[in-house]
Parts: structure tokens; sequence; C-alpha cells
């Protein structure tokens, strides 16, 4: 079994609609982040985790939200969705050796009309 | 703000051909890390490099970084048709990566 998925694999919706990201993970991680990926310019950061109690905005956080349901569950959402949002979104996780090597889940594909 | 530019961003190459991608980065970090990522598919760690002169080689790949140019290499040895995928060096800021924009590569007979 992987060990960090994302539900849904795909999603398209459409503009104003509300949408939830999950992702959850057996690696036994504290550390968990959401990226979004566009063609061209690479991965940038979302939000990010490093424990339950603890949220951060990373540089593109607007228009998103998060919620550290429990240390495996780290949910992403949109809560009024835009065309310009359409993108791969990754989470991942990591641990807090000095290593930070960071374990990616395989995708959400959102497409929004 | 930690940026980290690649180049080149596109690279079609001949196999059993040589080449090397370049990693550069904007600020003092000594965690560098290299992925790579098939059309559709997430990312695939190839290499962690944590102190400066680390060198690392996996197959026709190998991967180095000089910590004091801030700049990482990812040197590709006789490609093969196998190798073509995309590429992205990324940097530790202190809380999260900060990759590149990638390099894609396509190695054709």
């Amino acid at each position: 079994d992987a060990d960090v998925t994302q539900t849904p694999r795909n999603r398209i919706t459409k503009t104003g609609k509300r949408i939830m990201l999950e992702c959850s993970q057996t690696k036994g991680h504290d550390r968990m982040y959401w990226y979004r990926q566009d063609p061209g310019l690479g991965l940038r950061l979302i939000y990010y985790s490093f424990d339950v109690k603890d949220i951060n905005k990373g540089e593109i956080s607007d228009g998103y939200s998060v919620s550290r349901q429990a240390q495996a569950k780290f949910s992403l959402s949109l809560e009024s969705a835009i065309p310009n949002q359409t993108a791969l979104y990754f989470c991942a996780t990591s641990d807090e050796t000095s290593v930070h090597e960071q374990f990616f889940g395989p995708g959400t594909r959102l497409t929004v009309l | 703000e930690l940026k980290v530019e690649q180049n080149p961003l596109f690279l079609s190459m001949q196999e059993g051909k040589n080449y090397t991608i370049y990693c550069n980065y904007s600020t003092t970090s000594d965690r560098l890390y290299w992925y790579r990522q098939d059309p559709g598919k997430s990312l695939e760690s190839l290499f962690v490099l944590l102190s400066n002169g680390a060198v690392k080689q996996e197959g026709r790949l190998m991967a180095s970084l000089d910590t004091k140019a801030r700049l990482s290499t990812l040197h590709i040895t006789a490609a093969v048709h196998d190798l073509s995928a995309t590429y992205f060096c990324a940097v530790y800021s202190g809380y999260a990566l900060n990759f590149g924009k990638g390099t894609s590569l396509l190695v054709t007979p």
C-alpha cells in the first residue's frame, strides 16, 4: 500500500463550488505539506503543518484553507473554487530528522470550469 | 526569499550522449534534493545532498552539491530513452522545499 494517499485523484468542478482534497499517510511523519503544480512553474507551497496543532501559510495560501485532523490526515479546501485554481495538487510528508526529505502522494488533478 | 533556478528548462539529447543540468539557488542552504517526475505521475526522490561536496550516483545519474557556489549539478552519462522525464531540484528553506521549475528531458534515438 502507498505510504501517502490522496483522494480524489481527479476532480472536475464548477466555479464557486467548495472542494476538499484529502491526504492520508502511514509513514508516521509529523510534518505534512500541500503543494500546487502548474505547467512550467514547478511546485509551490500552499500550506504546511508540523503537528496537529500547527498550521502555517505558504507562498500561495490565498483562496485555500487546511485542516489537520490527525497526525496522519491533512486536508486542503477551496472554499469557492475559481478557474485559475485548476492545477495538480500534491500532498507531501517528512519526518523531523535533519534530512528533511519529503515524500509525495500521487497527486490530485483538479479542473475548475 | 529563496529562489531556485534550473537550466536548461528543456533538453533534447541523443542516446549515448552526456549532459549536465544545473541548479542554482539564492540563499544559504546545505540541503538539496533531486526528484524525477514522469508525465501525469508523482515526484520520485532521486538524490538527497546534505553537505558541501556531497556526490551521489545511481546508474547513469550523478548529483553533486557545492554550497559555497550555491550550485548543484545532475550529470547524465550515456543517456538512454528511459531517462526521459522532468527533473526537479529543490532546496530546503528551513521549513519546506523550494522547487526549481524543472528540466524536461527528452532522450531520442
